[in-house]
């Protein structure tokens, strides 16, 4: 149990669907992540939020749409998606957006499938 | 530019000794992370580096090497839960964690 949570585990879309990815922390922390993970490659950071504000976006379609309503919820809501963007979608949270050893924790992820 | 290394996949045997190594190119340096991710679960904390030298924790040690470039993951008395992906993760300049794509341990009995 590493005190994040992500629902659902596994989404089926079409390319014309809407939906949302959510994501919860249990650990007090105030900077929340969102990484994509495709087989073979490694982690694409994707946003950052430190207190609730957006401080990345690393360059991401605006397809992916990010929301982070308080530092304990983050949610990124699909829309028109392509088949390329069927992957691994993770959360993680982290104590606060610093260097040094400030850690990473990870939810399971949400396995996404674009028809 | 940003470059992380580590071999794809491993295969070594219950009881054995295994050393996953991992070298970076990175602009700045502020620490490596190394994680544990399962099969369809979160990636998990295993050992932070920011100095050089070996940390150990258990079966697991953390080497670093800021000179080089280098780091390793060993892992002893190799169980068969120790399947899994191991992620090498460094975190450089403006802090961001820029991760590799992971090496695939298999544990054979």
């Amino acid at each position: 149990e590493t005190g994040v949570t992500q629902t659902p585990r596994h989404l089926v879309m079409g390319m014309t669907n809407k939906k949302s990815l959510k994501c919860e922390q249990h650990l007090g922390h105030n900077a929340m992540y969102w990484y994509k993970q495709s087989a073979k490659k490694p982690l694409e950071l994707m946003f950052v939020y430190n207190f609730k504000e957006q401080t990345e976006n690393n360059s991401v379609p605006s397809r992916f749409s990010p929301e982070c309503p308080n530092s304990s919820h983050l949610f990124l809501h699909l829309h028109t998606l392509q088949p390329e963007d069927s992957a691994l979608y993770l959360c993680a949270s982290s104590q606060e957006l610093a260097g040094g050893s400030d850690t990473q924790y990870f939810g399971p992820g949400t396995r996404l499938t674009v028809l | 530019g940003q470059n992380i290394d580590q071999p794809t996949e491993m295969t070594a045997t219950e009881g054995a000794i295994v050393q996953i190594n991992c070298t970076y190119q990175t602009s700045g340096f502020n620490g490596l992370f190394w994680y544990q991710q399962h099969a369809g679960e979160a990636p998990t904390f295993l050992s932070y580096n920011v100095l050089d030298g070996l940390e150990e924790k258990g079966r697991f040690s953390s080497f670093l090497s800021r000179s080089k470039g280098y780091s390793y993951l060993l892992l002893k008395e190799l169980q068969m839960k120790d399947s899994a992906s191991y992620l090498c993760a460094v975190r450089g300049g403006g802090n961001k964690l820029v991760f590799g794509a992971g090496t695939i341990l298999r544990v054979k009995s």
